[in-house]
């Protein structure tokens, strides 16, 4: 079935270390993007990826990095900089409304099931 | 920069209520418009999206939403309620030139059988 993986889905870090959260979609998808999701504040914007390549900070980068290699792939790691680190990270991807051609393109969200990160 | 306003944080309904639940953005120009659903231990999945059209949207499971670019807003109804719809509800907003979906901070709707 097509989606999105996202592993692992619980993970327990040391302060001081670097984590990187796994991200896959086969729906062929060209956007992928990274979100922290906190107790009454939603879904946050940390990175987004409109193609290979290339991507670009959300509303709260600082802490957080990640590549886009393949199409297929989008990791997020989390540093020793992100100052509050625990949280549910959300990866998602969605086909791109702004290119032509085919089916009639929204970009919609798919999402990925969560991995939630635990800072000891 | 843009953003989405959702008004009520946590709504509590009796079963066979009707339901609406506020979004309002800021970005001025086209927009994409969605509402998700986070029901308890699952992932986010989409409600029903705007992108052109007839301003009235139909969605699952009985809900529906009304764009009503004046307002800027892209309210969510459900003429009733079950306790089945208890969940975290988001409002998002993308503009049509792509780039990134901005969500609102969800409400939490509890359904009292």
């Amino acid at each position: 079935d097509g989606g999105i993986t996202q592993s692992p889905k619980y993970l327990f870090r040391k302060e001081g270390q670097n984590v990187t959260l796994s991200c896959e979609q086969n729906l062929n998808h060209d956007a992928m993007y990274w979100y922290r999701q906190d107790p009454g504040q939603g879904l946050r914007l940390i990175y987004y990826s409109q193609i290979v390549n290339d991507f670009q900070k959300g509303d709260i980068a600082e802490g957080y990095s990640v590549s886009r290699e393949k199409k297929e792939s989008f990791p997020l790691t989390v540093t020793s900089a992100q100052k509050n680190p625990t949280a549910f990270y959300l990866c998602a991807s969605s086909d791109h409304p702004g290119l032509a051609g085919g089916p009639v393109r929204t970009g919609e969200l798919f999402f990925g099931e969560g991995s939630r990160l635990t800072v000891l | 920069a843009q953003s989405v306003s959702q008004h009520n944080h946590h709504v509590i309904l009796s079963e066979a209520a009707s339901l609406e639940l506020g979004c309002n953005y800021s970005y001025g120009g086209t927009v994409n418009l969605f509402w998700y659903v986070q029901y308890p231990g699952q992932h986010l999945q989409l409600l029903l999206k705007y992108f052109s059209g007839d301003p009235l949207v139909k969605g699952i499971k009985g809900f529906e939403a009304e764009f009503i670019k004046s307002k800027f807003s892209f309210n969510l109804r459900k003429p009733s309620v079950q306790w089945s719809d208890t969940a975290e509800y988001f409002c998002a907003v993308k503009n049509n030139q792509g780039g990134k979906l901005i969500f609102g901070q969800g409400t939490e709707l509890s359904v009292k059988p």
